[in-house]
Parts: C-alpha cells; sequence; structure tokens
C-alpha cells in the first residue's frame, strides 16, 4: 500500500523568500514521486517527478525536490517565491513495482505569496 | 502534441438530465484516467483504462457513472439521471506506461441545478 501526506494545508511566504512545502511518503516498493500544481480554476500541471536516478530532482519555474528515503521525504522548494506561484500543490506517489497504475494524491498544499 | 482535451469546459444541466464528459488523451498513451475534484472529497479517482479496457472502476460512485473508451483517442464518461451532488471538475488524465506520469486536461466543470 502507499500514501502521501503533505504536512501543511497552508502555507504563506512573502514574495522573494524560499518556499518549502512539505511531503512524505510511504510505499511497499520502489516509489516514483511527482510533484503538481493547480492554478485557480485550472488542470493539474506536472512539477516535476522522481524516478530512482537522481535524488535531487529540478522542475520547472525553478522548483526542486529532494528524495529522502530514510526520510521517507519529498519536500518542494525554491529559492525565491513570486507571485505567479500561488496555487495548490500536490504530492503524489506511484508504486512501480506494483500491478496497480493507479497515482495516490496527497490533499494539497494551498500556497500563498505575499506582497 | 496539444496535451489532454476535454470537452465541454463547462456544462450545466438540470437535475435528472443526462450528461455526457468527452475526453481525447496524449497520442500514443495507453492508460486513460477519470477523476472528480471537489471542495469537500478532493481529488477522486473514478476509473482507469489501459489499452481501452477498463480496469478499476471501484471509484465510480453509483450505477448512474458509466465510462467508456471505443478506441484509443476518445472516452466518455456519462451520468444518467445526474443529479446536484454530482455538481463538480471532472479531469481526464493520460500516462504512456503503468506508474508514469500522468498528463491532465483542463477539465470540465459540472453544474446540476
Amino acid at each position: 500500500a502507499q500514501s502521501v501526506t503533505q504536512l501543511d494545508s497552508h502555507v504563506s511566504v512573502s514574495e522573494g523568500t524560499p518556499v518549502l512545502l512539505r511531503c512524505n511518503y510511504s510505499s511497499s516498493y520502489s516509489p516514483s514521486l511527482f510533484w503538481y500544481v493547480q492554478h485557480p480554476n485550472k488542470g493539474l500541471q506536472l512539477l516535476l517527478k522522481y524516478t530512482s536516478a537522481a535524488t535531487l530532482v529540478k522542475g520547472i519555474n525553478g522548483f526542486e525536490a529532494e528524495f529522502k528515503k530514510s526520510e521517507t521525504s519529498f519536500h518542494l522548494t525554491k529559492p525565491s517565491a513570486h507571485m505567479s506561484d500561488a496555487a495548490e500543490y500536490f504530492c503524489v506517489v506511484s508504486d512501480r513495482s506494483g500491478t496497480a497504475s493507479k497515482l495516490t494524491f496527497g490533499t494539497g498544499t494551498r500556497l500563498q505569496v505575499t506582497l | 502534441d496539444a496535451g489532454v482535451i476535454q470537452s465541454p469546459r463547462h456544462e450545466v444541466t438540470e437535475m435528472g438530465q443526462e450528461v455526457t464528459l468527452r475526453c481525447k488523451p496524449i497520442s500514443g498513451h495507453d492508460y486513460l484516467f477519470w477523476y472528480r475534484q471537489t471542495m469537500m472529497r478532493g481529488l477522486e479517482l473514478l476509473i482507469y483504462f489501459n489499452n481501452n479496457v477498463p480496469i478499476d472502476d471501484s471509484g465510480m460512485p453509483e450505477d448512474r457513472f458509466s465510462a467508456k473508451m471505443p478506441n484509443a483517442s476518445f472516452s466518455t464518461l456519462k451520468i444518467q439521471p445526474s443529479e446536484p451532488r454530482d455538481s463538480a471538475v471532472y479531469f481526464c488524465a493520460s500516462s504512456l506506461r503503468r506508474g508514469n506520469e500522468q498528463y491532465f486536461g483542463p477539465g470540465t466543470r459540472l453544474t446540476v441545478t
């Protein structure tokens, strides 16, 4: 079984300051991990993915995430927030060794960026 | 590639009417997924297909919901009869292989009055 926990439902940062969105996962097998972003009234867009290559993954719009197996974490970071980063972010896990094809979504973290 | 295409983008209908949502996956993708998103329940997987065959429909709420995939480039999600509690945003997504990242369409916002 697999699961993902997003530790904060809401994060607020000032423009130009760092962003940290936290995610912990649980998986019986070697997982694939993803971060998706959803802007208001839009679909989900893939930010980045981890599939057992480099543990530090770079994504679009300056975001990156680090896979830490010992901590079962996959936190999303960005050095400097921009107003356009305000959105809902979802951490997602996929069990690559299992038979199912489902992704398990976290409950989301709403990022607010203030001036 | 145009990405996943969904139609209509918005649908407003009266309770009891039939609603059909449409999806065109990314060409070459073997998997197609239907999701529903609401404020109360978040993102829920309804059903998914592999090579046009339904694999898991355990998320389909009840018999009023049905989904088909007659060919690799088209799928429908039908609600009959519709109820106000079906109001939500319905997303279609596709992926290349099992466990890979999924690419989402823009969604269909359904309002049942």
